[in-house]
């Protein structure tokens, strides 16, 4: 897992609730991003970050938000409007944007 | 459409045993291909990366192989151990961009 920290590793979310995960960066990586895996399916692109205050929606970026207030970290918010949230959410970091990518241990999410 | 295309889906094999996972992709333009393994419910970890210009990469009992001009892609395990048992993701970097298109990966199982 390197220097990246995810952080719960289990959460439980109730019907109209906002979740946060956290991902935490020690590898002075200018690069982080949020993926989610579903079972027989690849990794899917929520949010990338290039550089602290700036990041842009990936490929399924609806019912999530993210910020990057600072350079280790690069919390995901799972909104109620997100409708099928089970998953398990990885956070990766790199040097730089095209940089081989690290990942975190990841957050499995599931819905009471 | 970029793609990437894994197979088998899931393979056993006996301890000791070697086996080679294929990985083709529709990538274009082409960077980089990147193979991870990821054990159940942790993270991805980088095995290989390869570019154009490369065609064998080792890594211990790994050997990724790359033809660019089929666009095909091996990871080779020699005498296969317990601990191989994961997910082997195969990864290729989209050149414009940058962008990560993972494969569905393959699951290997290795039994005593």
């Amino acid at each position: 897992d390197g220097g990246i920290t995810q952080s719960p590793k289990y959460l439980f979310r109730k019907e109209g609730q906002n979740v946060t995960l956290s991902c935490e960066q020690n590898l002075n990586h200018d690069a982080m991003y949020w993926y989610r895996q579903d079972p027989g399916q690849g990794l899917r692109l929520i949010y990338y970050s290039q550089i602290v205050n700036d990041f842009q929606k990936g490929d399924i970026a609806e019912g999530y938000s993210v910020s990057r207030e600072k350079k280790e970290s690069f919390p995901l918010t799972v909104t109620s409007a997100q409708k099928n949230p089970t998953a398990f959410y990885l956070c990766a970091s790199s040097r730089q944007a095209k940089n081989i990518q690290y990942f975190g241990a990841g957050t499995r999410l599931s819905v009471l | 459409k970029n793609q990437v295309e894994q197979s088998p889906q899931s393979l056993i094999i006996l301890e000791g045993k070697n086996c080679t996972l294929q990985c083709n992709y529709t990538v274009s333009p082409f960077s980089n291909l990147r193979w991870y393994k990821q054990d159940t419910g942790r993270g991805p970890v980088s095995l290989t990366i390869m570019t154009f210009s490369e065609n064998t990469k080792s890594n211990g009992r790994y050997t990724a192989t790359l033809d660019a001009d089929t666009k095909q892609s091996s990871l080779h395990i020699t005498a296969s151990q317990l601990s191989d048992s994961a997910s082997y993701i195969c990864v290729v970097s989209e050149g414009s961009q940058g962008n990560l298109i993972f494969g569905k990966g393959t699951k290997l199982s290795v039994k005593p």
